[in-house]
């Protein structure tokens, strides 16, 4: 099984900048691995940010944005807000299954 | 509004069985495809199962394939997780979520413990 590989960590500044990537042990990151980017906070279910690479869900907010870049998946989230602070997955597609990355940290501080 | 409620989590003992629920409400069930997904205690999330509408296509992650049954019944809005020889790094909430991925259930926590 393919395994999806993530920051373990970041600390951002608010109104700052970040980048999130999410790579595969198979190769490039292709739009034909549909990357989804979740966001969940303590006690809450994950909530979709992305999907299908950059498509942003109804209830994300435009300062967050879906790429590839450099073979990989990536959330870019401009102006980091307080409510920001959560972990996020990256998921990828492989063939019917979904490998999940292991997560970020991201502080804003 | 859109609604999934998973039921059918508790303790159980290594080696046991556990059946999970998921009613869902808010939507046509009968159109949708459906996903488990699971979290252990502190740790990041699990892809389990992933079944189609017509139940004519499953898909299970390695860690789970020839233990694990998923399955649906249109008619009662509802998608199950049939889960045997259950391992204690099993214990986890489990959460039920529509294809897309746009929905999700809050979880029912599964403790397998003696």
């Amino acid at each position: 099984q393919a395994v999806v590989t993530q920051e373990p960590s970041l600390t951002v500044s608010p109104g700052g900048t970040f980048t999130l990537t999410c790579g595969s042990s198979t190769g490039p990151v292709t739009d034909g691995h549909y990357p989804y980017w979740f966001q969940q906070k303590p006690g809450q279910a994950p909530r979709t940010l992305i999907d299908d690479t950059s498509n942003r869900l109804s209830w994300t907010p435009a300062r967050f944005s879906g790429s590839l870049l450099g073979g990989k998946a990536a959330l870019t989230v401009s102006g980091a807000q307080p409510e920001d602070e959560a972990h996020y997955y990256c998921m990828l597609s492989y063939s019917g299954s979904w490998v999940f990355g292991g997560g970020t940290k991201v502080t804003v501080l | 509004e859109v609604q999934l409620v998973e039921s059918g989590g508790g303790l159980v003992q290594p080696g046991g069985s556990l059946r999970l629920s998921c009613v869902v409400s808010g939507f046509d069930f009968s159109t949708y495809s459906m996903n488990w997904v699971r979290q252990a205690p502190g740790k990041g999330l699990e892809w389990v199962s992933y079944i189609n509408r017509k139940s004519t296509t499953v898909y299970y992650a390695d860690s789970v394939r020839g233990r694990f049954t998923i399955s649906r019944d249109n008619a009662k809005n509802s998608l199950y997780l049939q889960m045997n020889s259950l391992g204690v790094e099993e214990t986890a909430v489990y959460y039920c979520a529509r294809a897309g991925f746009d929905s999700w259930g809050q979880g029912t926590l599964v403790t397998v413990s003696s």
